[in-house]
């Protein structure tokens, strides 16, 4: 069936540095990819999305890429900052609602 | 507005009472959503209304009950919880069912004694 993998589980940088969360789709009538953050006791939100026909987005310090052909979507924060701690989320979509994955915790090392 | 609005923020219920969530929004989003959410856990998909029809129901108990009585509102009854119903529910928002993005409210802390 339709799944969405997401790596690493858990993430910790430096504040500084970069990070990279790669969730790999089975869904090859994929078209949407959506990143949402949640902060600790905060609601999720979205701070990025895709569409198939894109294969790069950028917004300030954050990027998503996609690669269809090997199926797989990147999450990339530059200069994080230890307000960008918080679990990401790359959700199923498609034919039913978002369905969300464990997500990647990352925490950011003042 | 861009707002998804919840009340309450908190509630504290006993397994005999009955109360209702509510969940508020006038973006024009034609497609609502009930999640639950435990702690350290991802959101789980609860109900979907799409154009103020139930589309989906991930067979949830019926001592949840959801109700949308027009495109802006979105309710959910409780009855008869039981203490593992204790989660943060979060209701949702978004133009379509699908390839859109979701708005999220912040969330009605449950508490079931």
């Amino acid at each position: 069936g339709e799944n969405v993998e997401q790596h690493p589980s858990t993430l910790s940088v430096q504040e500084g540095d970069s990070a990279v969360i790669k969730c790999t789709y089975s869904d090859s009538a994929s078209n949407y990819f959506p990143w949402y953050k949640q902060e600790l006791g905060k609601r999720p939100q979205l701070i990025i999305d895709i569409r198939s026909n894109v294969g790069e987005k950028k917004d300030q310090r954050i990027a998503v890429t996609l690669n269809k052909t090997a199926k797989h979507f990147s999450l990339h924060i530059t200069e994080t900052q230890p307000e960008d701690s918080a679990v990401y989320f790359c959700p199923l979509t498609g034919r039913r609602a978002l369905t969300f994955g464990s997500g990647t915790r990352l925490q950011v090392q003042p | 507005d861009t707002e998804v609005t919840q009340t309450p923020k908190h509630l504290v219920m006993g397994m005999t009472n009955k109360k209702s969530l509510k969940c508020e929004q006038h973006m024009g989003h034609r497609a609502m959503y009930w999640y639950k959410q435990k702690a350290k856990k991802p959101p789980e998909l609860m109900f979907v209304y799409s154009y103020e029809k139930l589309s989906i129901n991930e067979s949830v108990p019926s001592r949840f009950s959801p109700e949308c009585p027009n495109s802006s509102l979105l309710n959910l009854h409780l009855h008869a919880l039981q203490p593992e119903d204790s989660a943060l529910y979060l209701c949702a928002s978004s133009q379509e069912s699908r390839d859109y993005g979701y708005t999220f409210g912040s969330g009605t802390r449950l508490t079931v004694v």
